[in-house]
């Protein structure tokens, strides 16, 4: 079975504080995803990955920035936490062929920024 | 870029009855999914579905790329089944890899 784990379910940090959140795959996935969900908006892409060291920006990469420095962990890095950032982050991975690359989904990360 | 929706938005259902949701593109699509987000905000796999039809217990799915839409049929529905039901799909041109997703179908099931 994929198993695609985040480093915590729950966080709650205050606005200016540095945030990371982790990512860790364990299929040896080429891709690796990035999404923010509320309400109302769905999910949207914020960054993703295809390699290691490689990084494409989504369709919301304001404010983040990512690091993938290992195949299997994918880094989302908050530099300044602001209350508009208060989201479930949801992490993603997927094989690289395109004729097959489902995408399995980490068990979100609820993060409130006060 | 492509349009993903949703139909029903929402959907209310005694246990045992059946449903159809429905997911139609604007533009075709690659690797269409759907999935269901259980109540703690988990987005479960259920059908890797780019074309034709696929059976999981009461669960099935089809997919007809050519007229660009998809269906996932509930039999029998129980109580679990609550939750939203999202399909995505990656845009067939320009090789993005990158899924869209619909806004969802909130379904609830009552006992």
């Amino acid at each position: 079975d994929v198993k695609v784990t985040q480093s915590s379910r729950y966080l709650v940090k205050r606005t200016g504080e540095k945030v990371f959140l982790e990512c860790v795959q364990d299929m040896d996935h080429e891709n690796m995803f990035w999404y923010r969900q509320d309400p109302g908006l769905g999910l949207r892409l914020i960054y993703f990955s295809y390699d290691v060291k490689m990084k494409e920006k989504g369709d919301i990469p304001e404010g983040y920035s990512v690091s993938r420095e290992k195949k299997e962990r994918f880094s989302l890095i908050l530099e300044s936490a602001s209350t508009n950032q208060t989201s479930m982050y949801l992490c993603a991975s997927s094989p690289r062929p395109s004729s097959y690359n489902e995408q399995f989904f980490g068990p979100g990360t609820r993060l409130t920024v006060l | 870029g492509i349009q993903v929706e949703q139909s029903p938005p929402d959907l209310i259902l005694q246990e045992g009855a059946n449903s159809t949701l429905r997911c139609n593109f604007s533009d075709s699509v690659n690797n269409l999914q759907w999935f269901h987000q259980n109540p703690w905000g988990q987005l479960i796999n259920l059908f890797y579905i780019p074309s034709g039809t696929k059976q999981n217990g009461r669960l099935s799915a089809t997919t007809v790329a050519t007229e660009r839409y998809s269906l996932l049929y509930i039999s029998s529905s129980q109580t679990t089944d609550s939750g939203v039901y999202f399909c995505a799909g990656e845009e067939a041109q320009g090789g993005s890899e990158k899924l869209v997703f619909g806004k969802g179908t909130k379904l609830t099931v009552n006992p």
